[in-house]
């Protein structure tokens, strides 16, 4: 597509429940990336997937959370057992990385997944 | 940890002047730089960029400029204009070429145009 899709645009859960965010990132991009934005605070990062590469899951803030990514596109985020400390918009970007890197930090965002738990 | 923080949380100009926005980082090996754009529903979009090895950079109606000894990044931005209202966050790859985006922002600046 266009621009990096994601769904669904707000989700709102009940403590304890399962949640699954879903990010369609460009066409061709080779790396996807996850990250959290709490109210009124800059982003956090999560986790990263390039190419065939291991994750970096370096950002995930508890066994609770978990990622993957299929056919290196699409990107499914899982929270489980959710709590109120989870609230927040969950934002995915891809970027195109070319040899050598460059390029590789112009992350391209899409609009992001509210997720209230209440 | 070592993180980006903004020296002011708001700023209200009118349409027309020019606009600043600080951001002071603390990692002295942070070898590039990024400003991102927020309007409100919408994700961070991409501004401008800088390297280490370089101290300023222009874009349309936009300047970056790093000042390494005090660690400090701004953003200026030429003739204000009411669609330029937003969140601006600033952003720092520490981890080098390895770590692509995986990148520390800061908390962000509000910036408010009067017509």
């Amino acid at each position: 597509g266009a621009g990096v899709s994601q769904s669904p645009s707000n989700k709102v859960t009940e403590k304890g429940k399962d949640v699954e965010l879903r990010c369609d990132p460009i066409s061709g991009h080779t790396a996807l990336y996850w990250y959290r934005q709490s109210l009124g605070q800059g982003l956090e990062f999560l986790i990263y997937f390039q190419g065939n590469s291991a994750p970096d899951k370096s950002g995930l803030p508890s066994d609770r959370f978990s990622a993957e990514r299929t056919g290196g596109s699409v990107s499914t985020l899982t929270i489980q057992r959710t709590q109120q400390e989870d609230s927040a918009v969950y934002l995915c970007a891809s970027s195109l990385v070319q040899q050598g890197g460059y390029g590789a930090n112009v992350l391209t965002f899409g609009a992001g997944s509210r997720l209230t738990v209440l | 940890g070592e993180s980006v923080g903004l020296h002011l949380p708001t700023l209200s100009v009118q349409e027309g002047d020019n606009s600043i926005i600080n951001c002071a980082y603390s990692n002295s090996a942070s070898d590039y730089f990024i400003w991102y754009k927020q309007e409100s529903g919408k994700g961070p979009q991409f501004i401008i960029d800088i390297r280490s090895n370089m101290d300023k950079r222009q874009g349309q109606r936009v300047t970056v400029l790093l000042n390494k000894t005090v660690k400090h990044l701004s953003l200026q931005i030429a003739a204000t204009q009411p669609g330029d209202s937003a969140v601006y966050f600033c952003a720092e790859n520490s981890a080098g070429g390895t770590s692509y985006g995986k990148l520390t922002f800061g908390q962000g600046t509000i910036l408010t145009v009067h017509p």
